[in-house]
């Protein structure tokens, strides 16, 4: 098994660009997130599936949209990109909400100049 | 609003030192907590977690962690690091709320040092 993995590793954009971060699991699990770490403020969850079907907003939402394209992946966009958004991202994904434990994706870095 | 404290952001230690890592949230529901590891340019994870019952959980890499409810408490301890213990350290619960829906929580992290 692959586990969690994204696409792409590395990424830079200008002001104003647009861009998808792709994420896949091959675990069968239910649940899929995305979180952007930041250097002193850990992990913020920016949005999140439940289900195949369903996103809901998580911490910090505000300039990204995502897609939970089938059971397996979970594509986070970024429609007009800011400095701001300059983050490692991270996709998670769990079995079922509750006891289970998260499993994370390697990470993109984003440059946003 | 439910939140995770980690009070230590940076820890520095020597080789064979002791460490205890401290985690706090606020939460009086049903919790399960956990605790990850991100070595320098990996992933983060998992260290060790705790549902239910023995209230010291053991994890891998000689790491262990004894849930307090009373002092709503998650801490991290390691009786002798090594300098591969490098890392960041996050805490994390997983609450349930009113409505039987589970909310992930991540702490802002701890950064050890360990010097040879």
């Amino acid at each position: 098994n692959a586990g969690v993995t994204q696409t792409p590793k590395f990424q830079v954009l200008k002001t104003g660009q647009s861009m998808t971060l792709q994420c896949a699991q091959d675990m069968n699990h239910n649940s899929m997130y995305w979180y952007r770490q930041d250097p002193g403020m850990g992990l913020r969850l920016i949005y999140y599936s439940a289900s195949e079907g369903t996103t809901d907003k998580g911490e910090v939402p505000n300039g990204y949209n995502v897609s939970r394209l089938n059971k397996r992946e979970f594509s986070l966009r970024l429609e007009s990109a800011a400095p701001s958004q300059t983050s490692v991202y991270f996709c998670a994904s769990i079995y079922a909400t509750g006891v289970y434990e998260q499993y994370f994706g390697p990470g993109t870095r984003l440059t946003v100049t | 609003a439910q939140s995770v404290s980690q009070h230590n952001h940076h820890v520095i230690l020597s080789e064979a030192a002791s460490l205890e890592l401290g985690c706090n949230y606020s939460y009086g529901g049903t919790v399960n907590l956990f605790w990850y590891v991100q070595y320098p340019g990996q992933h983060l994870q998992l260290l060790l977690k705790y549902f239910s019952g023995d209230p010291l959980v053991k994890g891998i890499k000689g790491f262990e962690a004894e849930f307090i409810k009373s002092k709503f408490s998650f801490n991290l301890r390691k009786p002798s690091v090594q300098w591969s213990d490098t890392a960041e350290y996050f805490c994390a619960v997983n609450a349930q709320s009113t409505s039987g829906t589970y909310k992930y929580i991540f702490g802002t992290g701890t950064r050890l040092k360990v010097l040879a």
